[in-house]
């Protein structure tokens, strides 16, 4: 009964690739998030999805391209990875009854 | 910009005591407010709040929320180590349904 799932749960890669995360909901909702974790735990919103539609686009570079297929799936593919995108990268989705998170993929470049 | 300023940001105290987080907000068009528990790496939702003066309660965690003066309080009484976590609070902008959230609180419970 997973309501958002991420994966993988952890990734780790070298400089210069190019990764994917995956991001569904099976609740319905209408808007998707990604969020970057910090090393001190503070989140940053880095892009927002609402049927399908990209309706946030924080300041972030552009080797971060986000990917709604449908409602239910918002995917991030980063290019060129480089030292400072290791975080832990959280998808969530919401509707009028809240916020839900996944539980979050830990990136590590190397 | 939507800005949300939890205090304090780090809080230490002993099992049994009760301790109330605070979460001060500014946002141009104000859907909700919640709070959530981040251990290890997902945070936890515990409370939306769209109504001033109506507590929500959930065991020893209660919520309170007041619109006009643009803040929430979480309380939390009786605290046992499994508390311990950073508490989140974050407010949702009905013109872009997305959240802001704060720095959090960390709250370490010693036995």
């Amino acid at each position: 009964d997973t309501a958002v799932s991420q994966t993988p749960k952890y990734l780790v890669t070298q400089m210069g690739n190019d990764k994917s995360i995956k991001c569904e909901q099976n609740l319905g909702h209408d808007t998707m998030y990604w969020y970057k974790q910090d090393s001190k735990k503070f989140l940053k919103i880095m892009f927002s999805y609402n049927n399908k539609e990209l309706i946030i686009n924080e300041t972030v570079p552009n080797r971060f391209s986000p990917k709604s297929p449908d409602k239910a799936h918002l995917n991030l593919h980063i290019n060129s990875l480089e030292l400072g995108d290791s975080a832990v990268y959280f998808c969530a989705s919401s509707h009028a009854a809240g916020a839900f998170f996944g539980q979050g993929t830990r990136l590590t470049v190397v | 910009e939507d800005k949300v300023v939890q205090s304090p940001l780090s809080l230490v105290v002993h099992e049994g005591d009760t301790v109330t987080l605070n979460c001060s907000y500014e946002v141009t068009n104000f859907r909700s407010l919640l709070w959530y528990k981040q251990e290890k790496k997902a945070p936890t939702f515990l409370f939306m709040l769209t109504s001033s003066g109506i507590e929500k309660k959930s065991g020893r965690l209660s919520s309170i929320l007041d619109k006009k003066e643009l803040f929430s309080i979480l309380n939390i009484t009786a605290t046992q180590t499994g508390d311990s976590a950073v508490y989140l609070c974050a407010v949702e902008n009905s013109g872009y349904s997305t959240l802001t959230f704060g720095k959090g609180t960390m709250l370490l419970v010693s036995p």
